[in-house]
């Protein structure tokens, strides 16, 4: 099993809500990470969490808010965010170490209105 | 800060053509991946790449890694319409870090 699954696929949020975008992976894998990616770019890494422990933050606006409740769940909370957010929130893991590969989950297409 | 430039940035050919599309930095990557982005999907990863010098054939697909690992290329025998999509290089730099490059979007025309 190499899937790694994101909810929802879709999401129009306000800029005063609050919502959570949900990964999940269930290959053992230790590390797992969030990406933004826009229209026609490449996926600009904003977090990642090793072995449950956040790792890496790529100086993310604190209206981006991760959670690792466990290795193989990873959450992404959102609050007070801007129209320029709108964009895809891909998900992925690896095994971690050299020559590791990451698998991504199908990603969240986020609306700010 | 390690960059990874595509060529083309895009690419629009007819079904059966050859394609090759190259990837560079002028940095080192431990390992180097190549992904395919469908639209609205997040990114299938094709191959993985470790040694310089190393050549890998996925069916229609070759990929190739640089000797210095710095490079890679792709490159697609009598390409298909289901080949169409992003094709994005990613090279393993620094501590579970990794790179994107700037992608290239290859339309495969019938």
């Amino acid at each position: 099993d190499t899937e790694v699954t994101q909810t929802p696929k879709h999401l129009v949020m306000g800029m005063t809500n609050k919502k959570s975008l949900k990964c999940e992976q269930h290959m053992g894998h230790r590390a797992m990470y969030w990406y933004k990616q826009k229209a026609k770019k490449p996926p600009e890494l904003m977090f990642v969490y090793s072995y449950e422990k956040l790792s890496i933050n790529e100086s993310v606006p604190s209206r981006f808010s991760p959670e690792c409740p466990n290795s193989s769940l990873l959450n992404l909370h959102l609050h007070a965010l801007q129209p320029e957010d709108s964009a895809l929130y891909l998900c992925a893991s690896s095994q971690g170490g050299a020559g590791y590969e990451q698998y991504f989950g199908p990603g969240t297409r986020l609306t700010v209105t | 800060t390690q960059l990874l430039e595509q060529s083309p940035q895009f690419l629009s050919i007819q079904e059966g053509e050859n394609l090759t599309v190259y990837c560079n930095s002028s940095s080192v990557f431990s390992s180097l991946q190549w992904y395919r982005q469908e639209p609205g999907e997040g990114p299938v990863l094709l191959v993985t790449v470790v040694t310089g010098g190393e050549v890998k054939k996925l069916k229609r697909l070759t990929f190739q890694f640089g000797d210095a690992r710095k490079d890679s290329s792709l490159h697609i025998t009598a390409a298909q319409p289901g080949d169409t999509g992003l094709y994005l290089c990613a090279g393993l730099g620094g501590y579970q870090k990794v790179t994107f490059g700037t992608g290239t979007k290859l339309q495969v025309i019938p």
